[in-house]
């Protein structure tokens, strides 16, 4: 099992661009989920879904924050504009259920 | 609001003691806590965890313990190694909340020195 898996390791853009961050979760989870990780707030979750279905998208920070998942093997997060303050880790992670969060390695995002 | 914070965010230990990290928690709600490893450059694993029936779990050099009465969670290590140097995060789920009320701690670095 090649575990959740993150694409680009790396985002370098300029404020403004949009940026999109893609995830595959492992296959047989039924939960997605997109946290940010800062120095200052730590790891925060933006959103996470059920069975490809968004249940609770109250940490997404503001309307330029959208996230998707079209199917059970892919999910994306999209910020559109991007701006200096949205630069973090930015985590997916998969779960079977109750217990048992996956995490993949993330994607630096720095927007200059 | 409720949250999880640690009482030490920098733990320096010498190869070969136990570490003991420490992680306080607010939400007397909370049923299920849990223990992750972060280390450099990678997203965060999973440890050990702690239903709220319980007052210890071990696991391969690792303990749990929890303390209802002072809403405290620790995580020992024993005979700390290199490998073990991380940043350490508790994090707590809410009793019947949803999967998504996994809340997480700020985190604690641990470092082991040889």
């Amino acid at each position: 099992d090649a575990g959740v898996i993150q694409s680009p390791r790396h985002e370098v853009t300029e404020m403004g661009q949009e940026v999109t961050l893609r995830c595959k979760p492992i296959s047989g989870h039924d939960y997605l989920f997109w946290y940010r990780q800062t120095m200052m707030r730590g790891l925060e979750l933006l959103i996470y879904f059920n069975n490809n279905v968004p249940i609770d998208d109250s940490g997404m920070p503001e309307d330029r924050f959208s996230a998707k998942m079209p199917n059970a093997s892919f999910s994306t997060l999209k910020i559109q504009p991007s701006e200096p303050r949205d630069s973090a880790v930015y985590f997916c992670a998969s779960s079977p259920g109750q217990v048992g969060y996956t995490f993949g390695s993330g994607t630096r995002l720095t927007v200059v | 609001g409720e949250s999880v914070g640690l009482h030490l965010p920098t733990l320096s230990v010498q190869e070969g003691d136990n570490s003991i990290i420490n992680c306080a928690y607010s939400n007397s709600a909370s049923d299920y806590f849990i223990w992750y490893k972060q280390e450099s450059g990678k997203g965060p694993q999973f440890i050990i965890d702690i239903r709220s029936n319980m007052d210890k779990r071990q696991g391969q050099r690792v303990t749990v313990l929890l303390n209802k009465t002072v809403k405290h969670l620790s995580l020992q290590i024993a005979a700390t190694q290199p490998g073990d140097s991380a940043v350490y995060f508790c994090a707590e789920n809410m009793r019947g909340g949803s999967q998504g009320n996994l809340i997480f701690g700020k985190g604690t670095k641990l470092s082991v020195k040889p």
